[in-house]
């Protein structure tokens, strides 16, 4: 079975704390993703990657910045936390297999930004 | 760019009855993908179905089942014999033609579903 962990299940930052969220999966997919999930927004993209050192903007990476330096570990990285980024964060893998495949996602991240 | 607009933000069904979650979306694109996905509470969200744009035969799960209506741009996720183990939020997800390093989904706001025992 495919595996994909969050380094943490609930996170309290305040304000102005540099975050840092992590995501392993197990199964060596090339492609790795972080949204964020708001009750009333669903699921949005802030970065994916499509390889190691790749990066691609989402739809609101404002605020955000990302690295992967292995093909397994695609971290989320908040410079500046504020309360607006206070969410749940899910990570996601995917194996590129052609057009239907899946993504795969971990159990989330929920921050609390105070 | 594509949106995808899930309408009823909370449904509720008897155990062992049907319920339908409905999904529409908004593209210019002649070929793409859709999705189901359920996330159970405090559990990992999983993919439930999924379908491709020129097919024209709805996909088949077991008890999930897809009414896709390509002119309508609606995509209906169908739940025969409710179990209390599909109470869930539904999320309904929208991909283009995908080439290798674009795979981004468009996902809706979701539906809560509620099974009454």
């Amino acid at each position: 079975d495919v595996k994909v962990t969050q380094s943490s299940r609930y996170l309290v930052k305040r304000t102005g704390e540099k975050v840092f969220l992590e995501c392993v999966q197990d199964m060596d997919h090339e492609n790795m993703f972080w949204y964020r999930q708001d009750p009333g927004l669903g699921l949005r993209l802030i970065y994916f990657s499509y390889d190691v050192k790749m990066k691609e903007k989402g739809d609101i990476p404002e605020g955000y910045s990302v690295s992967r330096e292995k093909k397994e570990r695609f971290s989320l990285i908040l410079e500046s936390a504020s309360t607006n980024q206070t969410s749940m964060y899910l990570c996601a893998s995917s194996l590129w297999t052609g057009k239907l495949n899946e993504q795969y996602f971990g159990p989330g991240t929920r921050l609390t930004v105070t | 760019a594509q949106t995808v607009t899930q309408s009823q933000p909370e449904m509720s069904v008897q155990e062992a009855e049907t319920v339908t979650l409905s999904c529409t979306y908004d593209t210019s694109e002649s070929d793409y993908y859709l999705f189901w996905y359920k996330q159970p509470p405090s559990r990992q969200m999983i993919l439930v179905i999924r379908q491709e744009a020129y097919k024209q035969q709805n996909a088949t799960e077991n008890r999930f089942s897809v009414n896709f209506q390509k002119a309508a741009k609606s995509f209906s996720l169908k739940i025969s014999d409710s179990q209390l183990g599909d109470a869930a939020m539904y999320f309904c997800a929208y991909r283009s033609d995908p080439n290798f390093g674009n795979e981004k989904l468009t996902f809706g706001t979701g539906t809560r579903l509620t099974i009454i025992p």
